[in-house]
């Protein structure tokens, strides 16, 4: 049973460039989370998401982000015109279906984003 | 405002040594309390769920307590190996209407010396 998967495990870009961060849950989890940790910080909650709806955002920032999960295939955590303040590695966790999304939370291993 | 407070921020022992980390968190109401382990450049390694209804659960030399009253947690390693050294996270899950979101602390850097 494959953990939750993320890719790409590194991604480069220049200022102003789009960022697309992906996320597949374990296999029966229908509950996305996306944390973001930066640099000597600990992890904060940014958005959280079943198919098809956001259900909590509140961490989000409220320009440039944005995050989906469609009813086919992975989570996708967007950031448009990327500054060099969203270096930081990205993680994603996913929670069982039926729980309410109150079950353990698994992680991924992270994207590490760089911005030039 | 929620938060979760993790002592020491860093901790260095010698093999073999017992430990204690302490999590202290402010929010009175609680789905579960998680610790985790994370590794120079990885992700995060879920190690112990106590949900709010359990005072401790166990794992290997791993132990883990709950007192939401006082609003601590500890995780108790036994005989430590320098296999050990990574940084601990606990989190905890407050009771929100909109579902469920985790709140870190800031970890405590464990170094095991061979």
């Amino acid at each position: 049973n494959a953990g939750v998967m993320q890719n790409p495990r590194h991604l480069v870009r220049r200022r102003g460039q789009e960022a697309r961060l992906r996320c597949s849950p374990m296999k029966g989890h229908s509950h996305v989370y996306w944390y973001r940790q930066l640099p000597e910080e600990g992890l904060k909650f940014m958005v959280y998401l079943q198919k098809e709806n956001i259900i909590d955002e509140s961490g989000m920032p409220k320009e440039r982000f944005s995050a989906e999960f469609p009813k086919e295939g992975p989570s996708i955590l967007r950031i448009q015109q990327v500054v060099r303040g969203d270096s930081a590695a990205y993680f994603c966790a996913s929670s069982p279906t039926g729980t309410g999304g109150m079950g353990p939370q698994h992680f991924g291993d992270g994207t590490r984003l760089s911005i030039l | 405002k929620q938060e979760v407070t993790q002592i020491p921020a860093a901790l260095s022992v010698p093999e073999g040594e017992n430990l204690v980390l302490n999590c202290s968190f402010t929010d009175s109401a609680i789905y579960n309390l998680q610790w985790f382990r994370q590794d120079p450049g990885k992700g995060l390694t879920s190690l112990l769920l106590i949900q709010s209804s359990q005072r401790e659960q166990t794992s290997g030399r791993l132990n883990a307590s709950l007192d939401k009253s006082s609003g601590r947690s500890t995780l108790y390693i036994a005989a430590s190996q320098p296999g050990d050294s990574a940084t601990y996270l606990c989190a905890e899950d407050p009771v929100r209407a909109s579902g469920s979101r985790l709140t870190f602390g800031e970890g405590t850097q464990l170094t095991v010396n061979p």
